[in-house]
């Protein structure tokens, strides 16, 4: 059974700042997923990372992965205002379910 | 573009009540999903489905039900809401097993 866990589970930071969001999980995961969620919105996909070593950029985000070491982070470099929201990093299992970690809240002040 | 629609964004009810949350999706997408959020949690799998009339049961689905009589719509069911149904229900859906996309959420309150 796959296990996905976030942390820090809550960043205040601030602007101008870098950081960085750890995703282990516990099993093998074919892939992992990044999203953010806006306050009383839905989740936005970010990045699907398909393998061991895999950098995806955007912006001031960028998502890697460590398959052997069941690791992916999500840095910020920095930070700004807008990139406050929640952040879910997400793992794959059998029959194309994902699991979810328990989300990363990031506040940048001004 | 995918659009997934939710019927409503709020929604109460009384406990007791049966409650039914609507999902459609406009890309022909044959895997659609529910999810619950709740703060601390993360997103949790109520139930998906592959297909249309097929579904199979995900990490929470106890006090559930679902019903996809068409391929765009997939619906969850409260047989009897409980308090502890209140929740933020998201609903996804996706062609591959590649990636899934959001509705914009039901956030449901029983009282």
């Amino acid at each position: 059974e796959l296990k996905v866990e976030q942390n820090p589970l809550f960043l205040s930071m601030q602007e101008g700042k870098n950081y960085t969001i750890y995703c282990n999980y516990s099993t093998t995961s074919d892939r992992l997923y990044w999203y953010r969620q806006d306050p009383g919105k839905s989740l936005e996909s970010l990045f699907v990372l398909l393998s061991n070593g895999a950098v995806k950029q955007e912006g001031r985000l960028m998502a890697s992965l460590d398959t052997k070491a069941r690791l992916s982070t999500l840095h910020i470099t920095a930070a700004v205002h807008d990139l406050s929201a929640t952040y879910f990093c997400a793992g794959m299992e059998y029959g194309n379910k994902l699991v979810f970690g328990a989300g990363t809240i990031l506040r940048v002040k001004s | 573009d995918v659009k997934v629609t939710q019927s409503s964004r709020y929604l109460v009810k009384r406990t007791g009540e049966k409650v039914f949350l609507e999902c459609v999706q406009d890309m022909d997408h044959e895997n659609m999903f529910w999810y619950r959020q709740d703060p601390g949690l993360g997103l949790r799998l109520i139930y998906f489905s592959y297909d249309v009339k097929m579904k199979e049961k995900g990490d929470i689905p106890e006090g559930y039900s679902v019903s996809r009589e068409k391929k765009e719509r997939f619906s969850l069911i409260l047989e009897s809401a409980s308090t502890n149904q209140t929740s933020m229900y998201l609903c996804a859906s996706g062609l591959y097993s590649y990636e899934q996309y959001f509705g914009p959420g039901t956030r449901l309150t029983v009282t």
